[in-house]
C-alpha cells in the first residue's frame, strides 16, 4: 500500500528561522512528487520534483527528491508570518490518472 | 475567473439529509477529482473522472455518487448524510490523462465545500 509519512506534524518558529520539513514516501512505480502549500482554503502549488538531487528554487522555498532513499525535504528560509500554513507532501504514483497521495502535512506557525 | 470553482462553500444539514456539492473547471483539463479533508487534515482522495469516465473509486461508501456530465463539470451527491461525513470537500482537476502520462500530475483545487452535518 502506499505510504506517504510527513515530519515534523507541527512547528512553530520565530520569523527568520529557517525550518526544514521532511517527507518519507513508498509509492508504487513512482513518478514525481509534488509540494503544495494550504493556507485558509484551497492548497497551491509549489514544487513538482522528479529526479534526484536537484534543487528546486522559489525565493525563500526550496526543496530537493532523494529517490533511493526515497525522500524530499522542503526548505524555507528567512521565515515571515505569511509562510505559517500546512505543507503537504504528495508522491505520484503508477497510475496515468494523476492520483496524489498526500501526506498528513506539516503545520508551521511563525511567530513575530 | 476562477480556474476551479465548487458551491456551495458551506453547507450545514441535519443527519439523514441528502446534498450535493458541484464543481467546474475552466482550465480544459481532462481528469477531474474529489478529494476529502478531514479534521486532522488529511487530504484523501474519493474519486477521479477522466472525461466523464470514472477512473478512480477509492473505499467510499456507496452513499456517495459522483456524476460527471461533460469534462469540465463533476458533482458529488451524498444520500443519508452521517455525522462523520463533516469535512472539507475539495474538487480538483489536471491534465493527466489515460492516453499516456504526459503530464505533471499537479492538481489544481477549487476553494473547498465545508460541510457540517448535525
Amino acid at each position: 500500500e502506499d505510504k506517504v509519512v510527513q515530519s515534523p506534524l507541527s512547528l512553530v518558529v520565530h520569523e527568520g528561522d529557517t525550518v526544514t520539513l521532511n517527507c518519507s514516501y513508498e509509492v508504487t512505480n513512482f513518478r514525481s512528487l509534488l509540494w503544495y502549500k494550504q493556507e485558509k482554503k484551497a492548497p497551491t502549488f509549489l514544487f513538482m520534483l522528479t529526479s534526484s538531487g536537484i534543487e528546486k528554487k522559489s525565493g525563500r522555498l526550496s526543496s530537493i527528491l532523494d529517490k533511493k532513499e526515497l525522500f524530499s525535504i522542503l526548505n524555507i528560509t528567512a521565515t515571515q508570518t505569511g509562510d505559517s500554513a500546512i505543507y503537504l507532501c504528495a508522491p505520484h504514483g503508477s497510475s496515468n490518472t494523476g492520483k496524489l497521495i498526500f501526506g498528513q502535512g506539516t503545520t508551521l506557525q511563525v511567530k513575530p | 475567473d476562477t480556474a476551479v470553482s465548487q458551491t456551495p462553500k458551506y453547507l450545514v444539514t441535519q443527519m439523514g439529509n441528502d446534498k450535493s456539492i458541484k464543481c467546474e473547471q475552466n482550465l480544459g483539463h481532462d481528469t477531474m477529482y474529489w478529494y476529502k479533508q478531514d479534521s486532522k487534515k488529511f487530504l484523501k482522495i474519493m474519486f477521479s473522472y477522466n472525461n466523464k469516465e470514472l477512473i478512480i473509486n477509492e473505499t467510499v461508501p456507496n452513499r456517495f455518487s459522483p456524476k460527471s456530465p461533460d469534462k469540465a463539470h463533476l458533482n458529488l451527491h451524498i444520500n443519508s448524510l452521517e455525522l462523520g461525513d463533516s469535512a472539507v470537500y475539495f474538487c480538483a482537476s489536471s491534465q493527466a490523462g489515460l492516453a499516456g502520462f504526459r503530464v505533471t500530475g499537479e492538481l489544481f483545487f477549487g476553494e473547498g465545500s465545508r460541510l457540517t452535518v448535525l
